[in-house]
C-alpha cells in the first residue's frame, strides 16, 4: 500500500517568510497528491491538490509542486501571515486508499 | 449545503460496551472512509469504502467494524472498544470515478473517550 512521509514535523517561520513542507510517496501508481490545512480543535479542509500530469498548482501564496521521478512533492507558503498557522497533511492515493502523511505543525511568528 | 455529517460529536463510554459512530453525506459521493487522528502520528486510516457494500481495511482497523448498505451513510461500530481506542475521529467522503479521487470532504470529528 501507499506509505506517505511528510517533513519537517514542526516549522516556525517569521511572519512575511517562506514555508516549505515536503512529502514523499511509495506507489508510482498514484495521481492525485492533496494538501489539507487543519485549525485548531476543527476539521481537515483542502487548500489545495495536484494530479500526475502537472508538475506545478499555484493559487495566491501556495503552491505545490510534484517531481514524478522523485515521488516527491512540497507545499510552499509565501509571504506568510498569522492565519497560516496550523497544521498541514499531504496525501496521495494508491488503489483507492487515500493515505496522509503525519502532518507538519506550522506556527508563523508575528 | 454539501456536508459530511458525524455524530456524536463528544462520546465518553466504557470498556467493553458497544457504541456506534454514524457518518453521513449528501453529496452522491462513492468514496467513503474513516480516520483517527492522534498526537504526532496523523491521520490513519482505519477502513474505506469504494460504494455501496464494498469495504476494505484500512491502516489501523483492528477493533472496528463498517458497513456501507446506502451509498450516504457509513457508520463506524466498536464492538468492544478499549482504551487504546481513545483517539478523534473522522469521517470524509469524496467522489472517486473514473477521473480519478476529487476533494476529501471531512466531518466534524468524534472525540472519542473510553474509561
Amino acid at each position: 500500500g501507499e506509505n506517505v512521509e511528510q517533513h519537517p514535523s514542526t516549522l516556525s517561520v517569521q511572519e512575511g517568510d517562506s514555508a516549505v513542507i515536503k512529502c514523499t510517496y511509495s506507489d508510482s501508481a498514484s495521481n492525485y497528491f492533496p494538501w489539507y490545512k487543519q485549525e485548531l480543535g476543527k476539521r481537515p479542509q483542502l487548500i489545495i491538490d495536484i494530479r500526475s500530469n502537472v508538475g506545478e498548482k499555484k493559487d495566491q501564496r501556495i503552491a505545490v509542486t510534484l517531481n514524478k521521478t522523485a515521488k516527491h512533492f512540497s507545499l510552499h507558503i509565501t509571504e506568510t501571515q498569522p492565519e497560516d498557522s496550523a497544521v498541514y497533511f499531504c496525501a496521495a492515493t494508491g488503489d483507492y486508499k487515500l493515505s496522509f502523511g503525519a502532518g507538519t505543525t506550522v506556527t508563523v511568528r508575528a | 449545503e454539501a456536508q459530511v455529517t458525524q455524530n456524536p460529536r463528544y462520546l465518553i463510554t466504557v470498556t467493553g460496551k458497544k457504541l456506534t459512530v454514524t457518518c453521513s453525506q449528501n453529496m452522491n459521493h462513492e468514496y467513503m472512509s474513516w480516520y483517527r487522528q492522534d498526537p504526532g502520528l496523523g491521520l490513519r486510516q482505519i477502513y474505506y469504502s469504494m460504494n455501496v457494500e464494498v469495504t476494505d481495511k484500512g491502516d489501523v482497523p483492528e477493533g472496528y467494524k463498517v458497513s456501507r448498505k446506502e451509498k450516504r451513510n457509513f457508520p463506524l461500530i466498536l464492538e468492544s472498544p478499549s482504551p487504546n481506542q481513545t483517539s478523534l475521529y473522522f469521517c470524509a467522503s469524496s467522489s472517486s470515478g473514473t477521473g480519478g479521487h476529487t476533494e476529501a470532504f471531512f466531518g466534524q470529528g468524534t472525540r472519542l473517550t473510553v474509561v
